[in-house]
């Protein structure tokens, strides 16, 4: 079985330009999640999906930073513009959330972005 | 307060001892607890959960949860070089999202 693919895995942009990232998360998974890492730090979250719709985006910067899942499979999250602080990991992950529980989160390789 | 605390190490340990992790937790409403192995530049594998107080044992690692106390551990027994790595503790504080600590970063010493 596939797991959660992103692409691209590195991106490197000066700041004030706008990036995107995509991610398709595991087959058959309803939820999909965008975290941010940063170094030396735990992955914090941005913003949930269930299916298309997003039922937690309460730690998404909304002035600059976007997401989309139309059609409840893959997802793009986008960043415009960029500044330096933006400089992270950006990990996709994918669960299949039963009634009353949360599954296992399976976590993509993750985009690495500098912001110069 | 940070809601989940991890110490950050190193942790160092030689090989064939038992590495002891903990986490503290701040929200009493938490329900779900994980643990997630990462390798440096790679993303976070999942190790272990735990829902129940008391303690759950796969192979090797086995994860303690104590609720009253807040705090989660998770314990490796005979430890190997490859163990090597940092581990996050992760909580589901009802969001059905997951609260990370920073994490702990372990050396085993051949």
């Amino acid at each position: 079985e596939a797991g959660v693919v992103q692409s691209p895995r590195y991106k490197i942009i000066e700041k004030k330009q706008p990036v995107a990232f995509w991610c398709n998360p595991i087959s058959g998974h309803n939820t999909l999640y965008w975290y941010r890492q940063n170094l030396g730090q735990g992955p914090e979250l941005l913003i949930r999906y269930e299916n298309e719709e997003a039922v937690d985006d309460s730690q998404l910067p909304k002035d600059r930073f976007s997401a989309e899942r139309l059609k409840g499979v893959d997802s793009t999250l986008k960043i415009q513009p960029a500044e330096l602080g933006d400089s992270a990991v950006y990990l996709c992950a994918s669960s299949l959330d039963l009634a009353g529980g949360t599954d296992t989160q399976y976590f993509g390789p993750g985009t690495r972005l500098t912001v110069l | 307060q940070k809601e989940v605390e991890q110490n950050s190490g190193p942790l160092s340990v030689p090989e064939g001892a038992i590495a002891s992790l903990n986490c503290t937790y701040s929200d009493r409403v938490s329900q779900s607890f994980f643990w997630y192995r990462q390798y440096s530049g790679k993303s976070p594998e999942l190790i272990m959960s735990i829902y129940s107080n008391g303690d759950k044992e796969d192979g090797r690692f086995t994860a303690q949860l104590n609720k009253a106390s807040q705090y989660v551990s998770l314990l490796i027994r005979d430890s190997q070089p490859s163990d090597s790595a940092t581990y996050l503790c992760a909580v589901d504080t009802g969001r059905r999202a997951l609260t990370f600590g920073s994490g702990t970063r372990l050396q085993v010493q051949p």
